[in-house]
């Protein structure tokens, strides 16, 4: 039931754009996107509800593709503070499953 | 703004000490959930609540643990006998599966150490 995230780590340089990747195997009721920080707890970045939906705000986007089995997370001109790991989510019913994690470092 | 409080914020514990969590979720939430999260395991789901039931506890350890929301601003989690392999960040999260634009506010979790 656990999403799988792709790639597991990347390092970038500030500046640079990243892309992370969240599938299943089976469609997904909706894809929520989280960041969490050394030491913090995980943060809600935003949640995708319907297949073909894009969502954005500032420098980072995630798409959700029509057949509900991928998300996708779009990090432009990445910045030292987008480092952290990010987590794919999603609600099955009763449950709440985090992905598999993409850790990212951005460095100077 | 609004915050999931979790408390206590550390614990360090015997084995076979009872250890007690607890978190109060976010006002109108009507979804809470436990997760617990080790650098080995990940972030593994322990129990998740909807209008305080319990709807799905599979991934606690049946025989030590325990979650209950009491009322709608409580939510425990208890451990007894705690045991080494218990030791993790646990992390309380609430949010309101209705309102479908939002998602899950963490609290700062608990650090337990079971020694």
């Amino acid at each position: 039931q656990q999403p799988v995230q792709s790639p597991q780590a990347v390092i970038l340089r500030e500046g640079e754009d990243a892309v992370i990747n969240c599938s299943s195997s089976k469609a997904l009721y909706s894809v929520h996107w989280y960041r969490q920080k050394h030491g913090e707890a995980p943060v809600f970045l935003m949640i995708l509800l319907k297949g073909g939906e894009q969502k954005g705000h500032d420098k980072i986007s995630a798409s959700f593709n029509e057949k509900k089995q991928q998300s996708s997370l779009y990090l432009t001109a990445s910045q030292l503070s987008y480092s952290g790991t990010y987590f794919c989510g999603t609600e099955p019913g009763n449950q709440f499953y985090f992905g598999t994690g993409t850790s990212l470092t951005v460095i100077p | 703004d609004a915050r999931v409080t979790q408390t206590p914020r550390h614990k360090v514990t015997e084995m076979g000490q009872e250890v007690t969590m607890r978190c109060q979720p976010i006002l109108g939430h009507n979804t809470v959930f436990w997760y617990r999260q080790t650098m080995m395991q990940g972030l593994e789901l322990l129990a998740y609540f909807r209008n305080r039931a319990p709807l799905d506890d599979s991934g606690m350890p049946k025989d030590r643990f325990s979650a209950e929301m009491p009322d709608a601003t409580l939510a425990t989690l208890k451990i007894q006998p705690s045991e080494p392999r218990d030791s993790a960040v646990y992390f309380c999260a609430s949010g309101n599966l209705q309102w479908g634009a939002g998602g899950y506010t963490f609290g700062s979790g608990t650090r337990l150490t079971v020694v």
